[in-house]
């Protein structure tokens, strides 16, 4: 079956620390992935998304994301957070072209500390 | 533009009742999907529309339907309401053309609490 795995459900770290938040997911056949944010009191907003091309994709924000075929990955990393970094993020992929489903994981909820 | 508009924001119905959830893209978008949102079980896939067509369904029960109108606004239905029924329902909307290069903007919700 299809699947989105985000192995952790909650990653505190400090100000200033890296962070990598983990995404799986089932088959790599014709996948597309993407990343959603969700700060507090807020929507769902696109952070990035890879459809072909360069594997490692960036957002405006400084996250990136690596599109890892062999290892069935998309893992979002970021050098430096910030505390308003602090959200929940959830990893998506569109398995079977564009006319698949849109699979989400189950959330990831980064806590950054001072 | 004005943001993908979700009403009521705030539901309570009891088990057995149904419900109807509305939702009107960003002007111009003709895709519009819904998603449940559960501590649980995160964000699962509902349905998404296109042009008043179903495009895609997820694993949901008969009880959970939509609709989507002329005008791209869009409808969710859930009849005999169950107590796991309560979630945040969520619609975004898209200006997809066939291609996956979209991004979903999504609306703040309806929660939805099953009494």
């Amino acid at each position: 079956a299809q699947s989105v795995t985000q192995l952790d459900s909650q990653v505190p770290v400090f100000e200033e620390a890296p962070v990598e938040l983990r995404c799986n997911y089932s088959s790599s056949v014709s996948v597309y992935l993407f990343w959603y944010v969700q700060y507090p009191n807020q929507g769902l907003q696109l952070l990035l998304k890879y459809l072909s091309g360069s594997t490692l994709v960036e957002s405006i924000n400084g996250f990136e994301a690596e599109f890892n075929k062999s290892q069935t990955s998309f893992h979002l990393r970021k050098p430096s957070v910030h505390i308003s970094d602090t959200a929940e993020y959830f990893c998506a992929v569109r398995y079977g072209g564009s006319q698949g489903n849109l699979i989400f994981g189950k959330g990831t909820k980064l806590s950054v500390k001072p | 533009k004005a943001g993908v508009t979700q009403t009521p924001r705030y539901l309570i119905k009891t088990r057995g009742q149904q419900v109807t959830l509305s939702c009107s893209p960003i002007s111009g978008h003709r895709s519009v999907s819904w998603y449940q949102q559960t501590p649980g079980q995160g964000l699962q896939f509902l349905f998404e529309y296109f042009s008043e067509t179903q495009r895609n369904k997820g694993n949901f029960p008969g009880r959970f339907s939509g609709r989507q109108f002329s005008n791209s606004r869009s409808e969710m239905n859930v009849s005999t309401l169950e107590l796991g029924d309560s979630a945040l329902y969520l619609c975004a909307s898209s200006a997809w053309t066939g291609t996956a290069n979209e991004k979903l903007f999504f609306g703040s919700g309806t929660q939805l609490s099953v009494l």
